[in-house]
């Protein structure tokens, strides 16, 4: 089965630019989750949906940042305009959102270098 | 407020010999429990899950966890590692809703 798919793995870019991330859940999950990943600052909670619909964008760090997900199978993230301090791991998970027992199945990530 | 703790940022161990990863959490209701491992530049993978019954969950790859609620922790354990075991590994828990809360991490570093 497949799983989580994000794209790309690697973006390299100059601060200034527009970036959008993107992820494919698996299919059947209703429940989408964006995290960010840094040495500093850990594994953080970005954003999430369920069906679709955000729930919680509390983690979301600046009104640079947005995320959408027009369909069950499809989500991006985006940041514009990008800053160095944006550099990090961005990973996508996603879950049956039937019970809270539910683990979340998580993609390889987009390591994201902003210069 | 629901919280976990990874008491340890980092464990060295010897290949062969046993390791302990602990975690406690805070939760004023019942909890479901995870640990996940994350090797180098993947995401995280599902290693086991304690949503109730037996106190001692059994895994992949070998590793165990034994559910204490009186002391409020969920330490991960493996008898004998291997090298093919470094890798970061987080706890975490959820109680309802969507959202799960993850530890800080723990990386094991297994040496030859």
């Amino acid at each position: 089965d497949a799983g989580v798919i994000q794209s790309p793995r690697h973006e390299v870019t100059e601060m200034g630019q527009e970036v959008t991330l993107r992820c494919k859940p698996i299919s059947g999950h209703n429940s989408l989750f964006w995290y960010r990943q840094t040495m500093m600052r850990g594994l953080e909670l970005l954003i999430y949906f369920n069906n679709n619909v955000p729930i919680d964008d509390s983690g979301m760090p600046e009104d640079r940042f947005s995320a959408k997900m027009p369909n069950a199978s499809f989500s991006t993230l985006k940041i514009q305009p990008s800053e160095p301090r944006d550099s990090a791991v961005y990973f996508c998970a996603s879950s049956l959102a039937i019970g809270r027992e539910q683990p979340q199945h998580f993609g390889d990530g987009t390591r994201l270098s902003i210069l | 407020a629901q919280s976990v703790t990874q008491l340890d940022s980092q464990v060295p161990v010897f290949e062969e010999a046993p390791v302990e990863l602990r975690c406690n959490y805070s939760s004023s209701v019942s909890v479901y429990l995870f640990w996940y491992v994350q090797y180098p530049n993947q995401g995280l993978q599902l290693l086991l899950k304690y949503l109730s019954g037996s106190t001692l969950v059994k895994g992949i790859n070998g590793f165990e966890a034994e559910f204490n609620k009186s002391q409020t922790s969920f330490h991960l354990r493996k008898p004998s590692v291997h090298i093919s075991d470094t890798a970061e590994y987080f706890c975490a828990l959820n109680t309802g809703g969507f959202k799960t809360i993850f530890g800080a991490g723990t990386r094991l570093f297994v040496k030859a």
